[in-house]
């Protein structure tokens, strides 16, 4: 059974610092992994999708990283903003299009 | 990216009545679409995956008689929630995969529907 964790589970930090989050999982046999971006009370937005294959992915001030053989990901937001507070989800997904999602980093951006 | 949309966004019902939330992919077709159910402070659960014109798969430990599934277009999946129960009050989020084009493989989720059983 895959396993995801995220570790921070929140954090808080002052804005136009760096922020990163980190995403492990147990099971290196994936078909992509994918960072989602969920404000409270709303649905999840996709930020980044890595390929099995590939090793990151750059969106703006987003970078993800995917080191599949040692079950890693990390997501870097580059100069933090307030409006970058959210809970950021990983999840990866298997062949078989079942998603294992981590509980989530609560962000928190200190104007 | 694609978009997926979800109605309603919140829904208040009494115990015992029937509550329907759709979700659509607007501008790409979906074979698939997943209805997930997410409690505070946890991680999203699957609990069914939406076939077109086909019998949703069910998780382990939902009750597929309970939540109603039907997938009748590539474009529109909906689950009733029979009989609610305010146990059954939660916050419930579709998904959907791109069939074809840039976003294919990349899954799409709708903004969620609140649901409060009294």
């Amino acid at each position: 059974k895959q396993e995801v964790t995220q570790i921070p589970a929140a954090l808080s930090v002052p804005e136009g610092e760096n922020l990163v989050l980190n995403c492990s999982f147990t099971d290196s046999a994936i078909y992509n992994l994918q960072w989602f971006r969920q404000d409270p009370g709303k649905g999840l937005t996709s930020l980044l999708l890595i390929q099995s294959s590939q090793r990151e992915q750059t969106s703006g001030r987003l970078n993800a990283s995917l080191d599949k053989s040692s079950g890693r990901s990390t997501l870097y937001i580059a100069a933090s903003q307030p409006g970058d507070s959210a809970t950021y989800l990983c999840a990866v997904r298997r062949g078989n299009n079942r998603l294992a999602f981590g509980k989530g980093n609560q962000v928190v951006v200190i104007p | 990216g694609a978009v997926v949309s979800q109605h309603p966004s919140r829904v208040i019902c009494k115990s015992g009545t029937s509550v329907k939330i759709e979700c659509r992919s607007l501008d790409f077709q979906a074979t698939t679409m997943f209805w997930y159910r997410q409690f505070p402070k946890k991680s999203l659960m699957l609990m069914a995956t939406s076939n077109e014109g086909s019998k949703a798969t069910y998780e382990q430990g939902v009750e597929k008689d309970k939540f109603l599934i039907n997938h009748a277009s590539l474009t529109l999946s909906t689950l009733t929630v029979t009989s609610a129960h305010p146990e059954d009050s939660s916050f419930y989020i579709c998904s959907a995969t791109a069939l074809s084009g840039a976003n294919t493989g990349e899954l799409f989720f709708g903004e969620g529907s609140r649901l409060t059983v009294l």
